[in-house]
């Protein structure tokens, strides 16, 4: 059974830091990756979606990599606003299923 | 502009009564789904349909019915069966050859 885990469940950093949100699984036959926003009471918007065959995508300042092989993936935020606060999910389909982090919940400080 | 609607935004329901949450989308998606989300627990799949007058039960169907007439919508109702109804629903669509996955606004039902 596919477990997705992102840790921390919530980070606070201060405006202008880059930073990095992790996403790993545990089964490594996984047909894509995607990542999502969400703001409070909204649905969550796509981000990134990464192919199996790829390694990594890039939407202006997010970056999204994939490595099958150790079961992880990142998505690298640059110059932190305070737009950017909200949940970052990462859902992974594999096995006819996708199957959803529990999310981080990040606060960018001005 | 393409894309899911969800209606309504906010319901309210007494126990023991039937509710259907609509979902509507205009992205010419073949596959539709149905999740709950509820704090702490990530989203958990409810029912999903990969084409028109099928559909699937999901890792929580109990409770839940949905209907799949027409390819642009997928109604869930929510049944007086559903032990706590009280949670966040969101609708998504996909294209199943690409994966990608696109939500709604999601629909709050509160039961009083």
């Amino acid at each position: 059974k596919q477990e997705v885990t992102q840790i921390p469940a919530a980070l606070s950093v201060p405006e202008g830091e880059n930073l990095v949100l992790n996403c790993s699984f545990t089964d490594s036959a996984i047909y894509n990756l995607q990542w999502f926003r969400q703001d409070p009471g909204k649905g969550l918007t796509s981000l990134l979606l990464i192919q199996s065959s790829q390694r990594e995508q890039t939407s202006g300042r997010l970056n999204a990599s994939l490595d099958k092989s150790s079961g992880r993936s990142t998505l690298y935020i640059a110059a932190s606003q305070p737009g950017d606060s909200a949940t970052y999910l990462c859902a992974v389909w594999g096995n006819s299923k996708l199957t959803f982090g529990k999310g981080i919940t990040l606060s960018v400080r001005p | 502009d393409g894309g899911i609607t969800q209606s309504p935004k906010y319901l309210f329901r007494k126990e023991g009564q039937n509710v259907t949450l609509s979902c509507e989308q205009n992205l010419n998606h073949d596959a539709m789904y149905w999740y709950r989300q509820d704090p702490g627990q990530g989203l958990r799949l409810i029912y999903y349909s990969q084409i028109v007058n099928d559909f699937q039960k999901g890792d929580i169907a109990e409770g839940y019915s949905v209907s799949r007439e027409k390819k642009e919508s997928f109604p869930l109702t929510v049944t007086s069966a559903q032990k706590n109804p009280t949670a966040f629903y969101l609708c998504a669509s996909s294209i199943p050859s690409r994966g990608e996955l696109f939500f709604g606004e999601g629909s709050r039902l509160t039961v009083l």
